[in-house]
């Protein structure tokens, strides 16, 4: 089992360049999520999606825009990028809605400059 | 007041020792309580989790909840070097919109 897969690991990018961060999980789960974690600051919720089609805003939305057209899939994508949203990117899955036990991708290392 | 409280550390401890991390939250309507454990450049993996009140055991690891409190904790009992990582708490209050919300975790080393 993959679980959940995260691309890429690592990116640097451009002030004002765009990029879409990949997320896939083969475990058909309906519950996606992304999470971004800054040192010393936990995780905030991005957006997330509680299943194909449905996308809903989370914590820090702003910069970032999603898309759910599969079960599997949840890419995010960062269109102008600033250097706030230097950041280690996760995604993650769940079966239900309360979470017993979210899956978490390896992240995404993303570096603005 | 932010919703979930987490003392980031760092906490240092000897090998052996009693590990106990805690958060604090401010919403009554929380119902499920989990910890996640994170190892460096990796992402969180679940370590336990307690619904409601109450106490859970799983090895080295027993989880409490106090709602009238509104407190959690962990504890690792014969702490190992293994269990040098981050520990997040998170919370969730099964509400249609909802998804867990994270505590900033602590940081713990456990040195041999």
């Amino acid at each position: 089992n993959a679980g959940v897969t995260q691309t890429p690991k690592f990116r640097i990018l451009k002030i004002g360049q765009s990029m879409t961060l990949q997320c896939t999980q083969d475990m058909n789960h309906n519950y996606m999520y992304w999470y971004r974690q800054d040192p010393g600051m936990g995780l905030k919720l991005i957006y997330y999606s509680v299943g194909a089609g449905i996308t809903d805003k989370g914590e820090v939305p702003n910069g970032y825009n999603v898309s759910r057209s599969t079960t599997e899939d949840f890419p995010l994508r960062l269109e102008l990028a600033a250097p706030s949203q230097t950041s280690v990117y996760f995604c993650a899955s769940s079966s239900d809605r309360v979470g017993y036990g979210y899956t978490f991708g390896s992240g995404t290392r993303l570096t603005v400059v | 007041q932010k919703e979930v409280e987490q003392d980031p550390g760092p906490l240092s401890v000897p090998e052996g020792a009693i590990v106990s991390l805690n958060c604090t939250y401010s919403n009554s309507a929380f119902q499920y309580f989990m910890w996640y454990r994170q190892y460096s450049r990796k992402g969180p993996e679940l370590l336990m989790y307690t619904y409601s009140s109450g106490n859970k055991e799983d090895g080295r690891f027993t989880a409490q909840v106090d709602k009238s409190s509104k407190y959690i904790s962990l504890f690792i009992r014969d702490s190992q070097p293994s269990d040098s990582a981050t520990y997040l708490c998170a919370m969730n209050p099964n509400q249609a919109g909802t998804a867990l919300i994270f505590g900033k975790g602590t940081t713990l080393s456990v040195s041999s």
